[in-house]
């Protein structure tokens, strides 16, 4: 068990470019999260899968924002037309799809867009 | 709709003392987990304690434990015995069967030397 982990730790990007992130959950975890957290905030929910199929996406996520777990296993964030309002930290969690399995946080990606 | 609520943004605490950071919530959930995780400067998010709802007995783990007051709807943790790596912001969360979290805007505790 390595963990949750999350590829790059940090990304800067020029406003209007795209950018992906990627996260590789627990091996044996069936569901994947995607939470954003700013600066003295707690982390806002994104977008949650079981296995491939993506289950729920927030309000928060416009069309400029899309999510992939094609295999059931990694699953990548894109992020189209960066806008200064991204900037924040990315974070991927994983789970059993079980009631008392709790969420395995990775490290997070943090995204600055100037 | 679900939440939290944290009402202590800053709290402090001398090394070797007891801290209890504060917790609401609010549910329609007829079966919910409540967490409180912990997220060290520049790290990551890490479980400090989980409380399964139907659970009456409040949940321990090591110098970690919880007051869970289902018809409150609180749920305070209580850090025995504080230590410096004790230091960082603390989140209260609460989920239903889909696991999504609804989180708390946190409590940062400082535990002074």
């Amino acid at each position: 068990d390595t963990g949750v982990s999350q590829d790059p730790r940090h990304k800067i990007t020029k406003r209007g470019q795209n950018v992906t992130f990627r996260c590789d959950p627990i091996s044996e975890h069936n569901r994947l999260y995607w939470y954003r957290q700013t600066l003295g905030q707690g982390p806002e929910f994104l977008t949650y899968f079981q296995n491939e199929a993506q289950l729920e996406k927030s309000r928060l996520l416009s069309d400029r924002f899309s999510a992939e777990r094609p295999k059931g296993s990694f699953s990548t964030l894109e992020i189209q037309r960066t806008e200064q309002g991204d900037s924040a930290m990315y974070l991927c969690a994983s789970s059993l799809n079980r009631g008392d399995s709790p969420l395995h946080f990775g490290n997070g990606t943090r995204l600055t867009v100037t | 709709a679900q939440t939290v609520t944290q009402s202590q943004p800053e709290m402090s605490v001398q090394e070797a003392e007891t801290v209890t950071l504060s917790c609401t919530y609010d549910t329609s959930e007829n079966n919910y987990y409540l967490f409180w995780y912990k997220q060290p400067p520049s790290r990551q998010m890490i479980l400090v304690i989980r409380q399964e709802a139907y659970k009456q007995q409040n949940a321990t783990e090591n110098r970690f434990s919880v007051n869970f007051q289902k018809a409150a709807k609180s749920f305070s943790l209580k850090i025995s015995d504080s230590q410096l790596g004790d230091t960082a912001m603390y989140f209260c969360a609460t989920a239903g069967n889909n696991r999504k979290l609804i989180w708390g805007l946190g409590t940062s505790l400082a535990v002074n030397p």
